[in-house]
């Protein structure tokens, strides 16, 4: 089955410091894509950043960035100089390229102390 | 409109009762789907549109879960004789469907409480 595991329920960090959040995942399918989502207490989902597994380059979006280690199944999340807004739940999710379902983790709240 | 949107934004309804729940995807994306998200955890994947049609509707826990999508825009997720235990977030996100422009995006959910 395709699991996706985050083991940290939930990480602080202070603000304009740098945290890295974890998550591996389980799965047999050699395409596929891996998301890191957003979800503030207003619920909405924001897409932070996006990775094709066929890509070695790590994806990097302003102050987020990934570290993608495919042999490893392993999909962290690093958030530099950390700020207040950056305050949510944080979702890694899976979608193999056979399908379009996502599958996600449990989530890591992630506090900002300023 | 510029993103997903959802209606009711929250539903409190009876047990036994029936509701329906509105999303409306962003203008031009062919693909619709629905997640459920329980307190405490991730989003479950419930049921995938392309178009009219439902491309996979795996996710649907029983057939109290019933989904439209008539003409290939707005979706009404629909559940008869509710349960406590359907309380949760209901999400509903859209897409293109080919490529680059596969991404989901979300809208902010309806949080339904069944009494």
């Amino acid at each position: 089955a395709q699991t996706v595991t985050q083991s940290q329920p939930e990480m602080s960090v202070q603000e304009a410091e740098t945290v890295t959040l974890s998550c591996t995942y389980d799965t047999s399918e050699s395409d596929y894509y891996l998301f890191w989502y957003k979800q503030p207490p207003s619920r909405q989902m924001i897409l932070v950043i996006r990775q094709e597994a066929y890509k070695q380059q790590n994806a990097t979006e302003n102050r987020f960035s990934v570290n993608f280690q495919k042999a490893a199944k392993s999909f962290s999340l690093k958030i530099s100089d950390s700020q207040l807004g950056d305050a949510a739940m944080y979702f890694c999710a899976y979608r193999p390229d056979s399908n379009y379902q996502l599958i996600w983790g449990a989530g890591t709240k992630l506090i900002i102390k300023p | 409109g510029a993103g997903v949107s959802q209606t009711p934004s929250n539903k409190v309804t009876e047990k036994g009762k029936y509701v329906e729940l509105r999303c409306d995807p962003i203008s031009g994306h062919t693909a619709l789907y629905w997640y459920r998200q329980s307190l405490g955890q991730g989003p479950e994947f419930l049921i995938y549109f392309q178009g009219t049609g439902a491309a996979d509707d795996s996710g649907l826990p029983n057939d109290r879960f019933f989904a439209v999508r008539p003409e290939g825009s707005v979706s009404t997720l629909k559940i008869q004789r509710t349960e406590r235990g359907d309380s949760a977030v209901y999400l509903c996100a859209s897409s293109w469907t080919s490529g680059d422009k596969e991404t989901q995006y979300f809208g902010p959910g309806t949080r339904l409480l069944v009494l």
